[in-house]
């Protein structure tokens, strides 16, 4: 079946410094979407990704989906307190309406 | 309503026991989905509906799981003769399909189950 590997599983930052979290799926995907959840809390919807090569951007926040779509990323930059949490990518098959749920990277910012 | 409604927020069974847990959609949102996340955050998809229909049940244990979505009633999961391995927090969502296009999924609060 489908798999989502994520890394790194865990990253402690200063507050200020980028951060950035990676997703690789073993099949190519239909699209995939990324959720953040506080601790906790439940998974909160980010942004979904559909096109092959597609960048999107909220704010300090970037996202890609790559070429083939089986990986992607997310970008926070000049990270906050408030970034903390852990972030999912979550890849969705072509015919499927079910999640396959990376592992997740936990962020922590020291402020 | 506007936001994914999970009972209860905990659940403590002994092994062995039958544990119920319920989930109302959002209202108008024809996708139902139950995940299973344990503590090492991972997540698992059990069970989705479309309207009171099951449309992908792959990762049910369907020995011991089953669920309904039945209308003008909440969503259920029950879990017959609950094991130790069952402990986690299990998440509803519900999402809205137009055409081709697939949406975000939102999330209940959750469900904690601990089996003693």
């Amino acid at each position: 079946g489908q798999q989502v590997m994520q890394i790194p599983q865990y990253q402690h930052v200063q507050e200020g410094e980028d951060f950035t979290t990676y997703c690789n799926s073993s099949t190519t995907l239909s699209n995939i979407q990324w959720y953040k959840q506080r601790p906790g809390g439940h998974p909160v919807f980010l942004i979904q990704l559909v096109k092959s090569g597609e960048v999107k951007k909220q704010k300090r926040l970037t996202f890609q989906f790559g070429e083939a779509k089986k990986n992607s990323s997310l970008h926070i930059t000049a990270t906050q307190t408030t970034d903390v949490g852990t972030y999912f990518c979550a890849g969705m098959d072509t015919g499927r309406r079910a999640l396959t749920f990376g592992s997740g990277t936990r962020l922590q910012v020291q402020p | 309503g506007e936001e994914v409604a999970q009972t209860p927020k905990h659940l403590v069974r002994g092994e062995g026991q039958k544990a119920k847990l319920y989930c109302a959609p959002i209202k108008g949102h024809s996708y139902v989905f139950w995940y299973q996340q344990v503590l090492k955050n991972e997540f698992k998809f059990l069970i989705s509906f479309q309207n009171e229909n099951v449309f992908d049940e792959t990762g049910m244990p369907k020995e011991r799981f089953s669920a309904k979505c039945l209308p003008n009633s909440p969503c259920s999961l029950e879990i017959q003769a609950t094991k130790l391995e069952d402990s986690a927090v299990y998440f509803c969502a519900s999402s809205q399909f137009s055409g081709s296009s697939y949406n975000e999924q939102f999330f209940g609060p959750g469900t904690r189950l601990t089996v003693l």
